[in-house]
């Protein structure tokens, strides 16, 4: 079974334009989640999609980052007008969470191999 | 300010020795933690999870321990291979909060066992 990709792998652009990451999570997994890492940093939350539910979006940085995703499976990550303390690694990542949980469901989360976003 | 905060960026041990890799939290709503597993330029890796309501869970050369009280945990390799030599993160979420289930990560610890 395929693990979670994401896309590009690099992304080069130029300060003020826009981008847009992809990630394709693994099939089945309802949770879908956008972290990244600056140089230096630990990943750092950005967005999170489960299900139905509206995302929580308390780690986006500025209202130039956004998030989607379509049909409970593939999201897309937009920076608009991009800073160069933007440049970083985008991770995302998937996770199959259970509707009851409790302390014996032990999950995680399974990442992908990031994309890598330099801003000029 | 940083709620996972993993002190010590570099450590190095000598192959077939122990690894001890520690990390303090200071948000007592934490209650699942993880530990990942990060090679360059590839994503984090699961390795080991623990839930509050235990002190310890093992999973064959990898050990996690839980101290709530003292709010830290440590990740044991015992014994430790070549083949270990990553940057490990410590991850923690309050699963309980009513909130997302996001990731709180630490900086990294840059592991490095020597043959």
């Amino acid at each position: 079974g395929a693990g979670v990709s994401q896309s590009p792998s690099n992304k080069v652009t130029e300060k003020g334009k826009d981008v847009e990451l992809r990630c394709d999570p693994i099939s089945g997994h309802t949770a879908l989640y956008w972290y990244r890492q600056s140089l230096g940093q630990g990943l750092e939350f950005l967005i999170y999609f489960q299900g139905n539910s509206a995302p929580d979006k308390s780690g986006l940085p500025s209202d130039r980052f956004s998030a989607e995703r379509t049909g409970g499976s593939v999201s897309t990550l937009t920076i608009q007008r991009t800073q160069q303390e933007d440049s970083a690694v985008y991770l995302c990542a998937s996770s199959s969470l259970l509707g009851q949980k409790t302390p014996k469901d032990d999950y995680e989360q399974y990442f992908g191999p990031g994309t890598r976003l330099t801003v000029t | 300010d940083q709620q996972v905060k993993q002190n010590s960026p570099s450590l190095s041990v000598q192959e077939g020795r122990i690894s001890i890799l520690n990390c303090d939290y200071t948000n007592s709503m934490f209650d699942y933690f993880l530990w990942y597993k990060k090679y360059p330029a590839e994503g984090p890796t699961f390795l080991i999870s623990i839930s509050s309501i235990k002190d310890k869970n093992e999973d064959g050369r990898f050990t996690v321990f839980l101290n709530k009280s003292a709010k830290h945990l440590s990740l044991h390799i015992v014994p430790s291979q070549p083949g270990d030599s990553a940057v490990y993160f410590c991850a923690a979420s309050a699963r309980w909060e009513g909130g997302s289930e996001k990731l709180v990560f630490g900086k990294g610890t840059k592991l490095t066992v020597n043959p």
